[in-house]
């Protein structure tokens, strides 16, 4: 149990060009989904908590108008990368949390990679 | 500010031997912590969490100590496996784990055959 997935696993895009990841808990309900970004050989940043049915919470220094963040579903949350820059380029995982529960799980990553 | 940090950034242990990698955190208000194992190119996985009102929690191989005076955290790992080569962070979080995680800086362990 507790799988969480995420699509595209692998994205090349043009610069200016705008993108979406999708992050889905397949056997659970999570309220709150985490959007984190990574570095090479760096750790885990925390962009955005994502909560279902209200707005997300940046982190400081996020440009929510550049990562748009979307919870509409207790499965699903999506990251668009808006008007994709080269600076862009890395690996973004989401994580969901269980209701009521106290680990989150971790989506298997998309590679983000801006031409 | 608050952060929570590893002291070896690398390790290298012999196939079947033990291993132990250490975990500082600065946040007396965390009350939750985990180690997440993620290999390459790949998301973390869970491994084992403990809460602040225990010290010491084992799983299958794999054992967290907890010593919340010098604010110290580690992961054994006992007889180890090349599988077991991957990155590994500690992470902190309050309000069980629900809220946001902190992430060490993480450390690569590498398992010699």
């Amino acid at each position: 149990g507790a799988v969480v997935s995420q699509h595209p696993s692998r994205v090349i895009c043009k610069s200016g060009t705008s993108v979406k990841i999708e992050c889905r808990s397949l056997d659970f309900q999570a309220t709150t989904m985490f959007w984190y970004r990574q570095f090479p050989k760096k750790s885990l940043m925390l962009m955005a908590t994502s909560n279902e049915g209200s707005k997300a919470t940046y982190e400081q220094g996020v440009e929510k108008d550049k990562f748009l963040i979307n919870h509409a579903s207790l499965t699903l949350s999506t990251l668009t990368v808006t008007s994709a820059h080269p600076e862009d380029s890395s690996f973004y995982i989401c994580s969901a949390g269980q209701v009521r529960a106290d680990t989150q799980y971790f989506g298997p990553g998309t590679r983000l990679t801006v031409l | 500010g608050e952060s929570v940090g590893l002291h070896l950034p690398t390790l290298s242990v012999q196939e079947g031997d033990n291993s132990i990698i250490n975990c500082a955190y600065s946040n007396s208000a965390s009350d939750y912590f985990i180690w997440y194992k993620q290999e390459s190119g790949k998301g973390p996985q869970f491994i084992i969490d403990i809460r602040s009102n225990m010290d010491k929690r084992q799983g299958q191989r794999v054992t967290v100590l907890l010593n919340k005076t010098v604010k110290h955290l580690s992961l054994q790992i006992a007889a180890t496996q090349p599988g077991d080569s991957a990155v590994y962070f500690c992470a902190e979080a309050s309000n069980f784990g629900n809220e946001k995680l902190t992430f060490g800086t993480g450390t690569r362990l590498t398992i010699i055959p």
